[in-house]
């Protein structure tokens, strides 16, 4: 069955320190990747995605990640993170032909000053 | 344009009202979707609409009625809700099938 694994609940890193959350996923197709970012209270945004193409990829806010065929991995990263990126992190694969998002369980972002 | 506009952001409800979510787009979006969301965990997907037919129903309780009267508009129709029915849910949209979602900002709502 397809899954997604964020295996890191909490993370928490000094502001201006670099970031590497992971994620791993079970799938046995080309898998469509994404990352969301969710702040307290708020929808999802959208960081960045992954479809075909170069398995580096750029997002907005600076985040990139980094698509990783051999380990399952698509894990996101940003070089320097400010006190406004602490947030909720969801790694989510989609299907071909289907509709369905498959979520991870999210990693939680807490920013030191 | 990139925005899902939902209506209202909180609701509270009693288990006997009837009470309606709504949720609106104009990206031109052919699927939309409606999550719910409890504290700590990620989005649940309840109910998939494609070209204005309901394409997936994930076994949701019938207190929970979607309706989709157009191409830009979703609604989620409430009645004899449960307190453990209380979560954000959030509606999305999305061009085609495994492409991005585009999500709203959610309705908390609350079950007294």
């Amino acid at each position: 069955a397809q899954s997604v694994t964020q295996p890191d609940i909490h993370i928490t890193v000094s502001e201006g320190a670099s970031l590497e959350l992971r994620c791993n996923y079970s799938y046995g197709a080309t898998p469509y990747l994404f990352w969301y970012v969710q702040s307290p209270g708020q929808g999802l945004q959208l960081l960045l995605k992954y479809f075909s193409g170069d398995t580096l990829v750029q997002g907005i806010k600076g985040f990139e990640a980094e698509f990783k065929r051999s380990q399952s991995s698509f894990n996101l990263r940003k070089p320097s993170v400010h006190w406004s990126d602490a947030a909720e992190y969801f790694c989510a694969v989609g299907l071909d032909s289907s509709y369905k998002l498959i979520f991870g369980s999210g990693t939680r972002l807490l920013v030191r000053p | 344009d990139t925005e899902v506009t939902q209506t209202p952001k909180h609701l509270v409800m009693g288990m006997t009202n009837k009470k309606s979510l709504k949720c609106e787009q104009h990206m031109g979006h052919r699927a939309m979707y409606w999550y719910k969301q409890k504290a700590k965990k990620p989005p649940e997907l309840m109910f998939v609409y494609s070209y204005e037919k309901l394409s997936i129903n994930e076994s949701v309780p019938s207190r929970f009625s979607p309706e989709c009267p157009n191409s830009s508009l979703l609604n989620l129709h409430l009645h004899a809700l449960q307190p453990e029915d209380s979560a954000l849910y959030l509606c999305a949209s999305s061009l085609a099938e495994h492409t991005e979602a585009f999500f709203g900002q959610g309705t908390r709502l609350t079950v007294v």
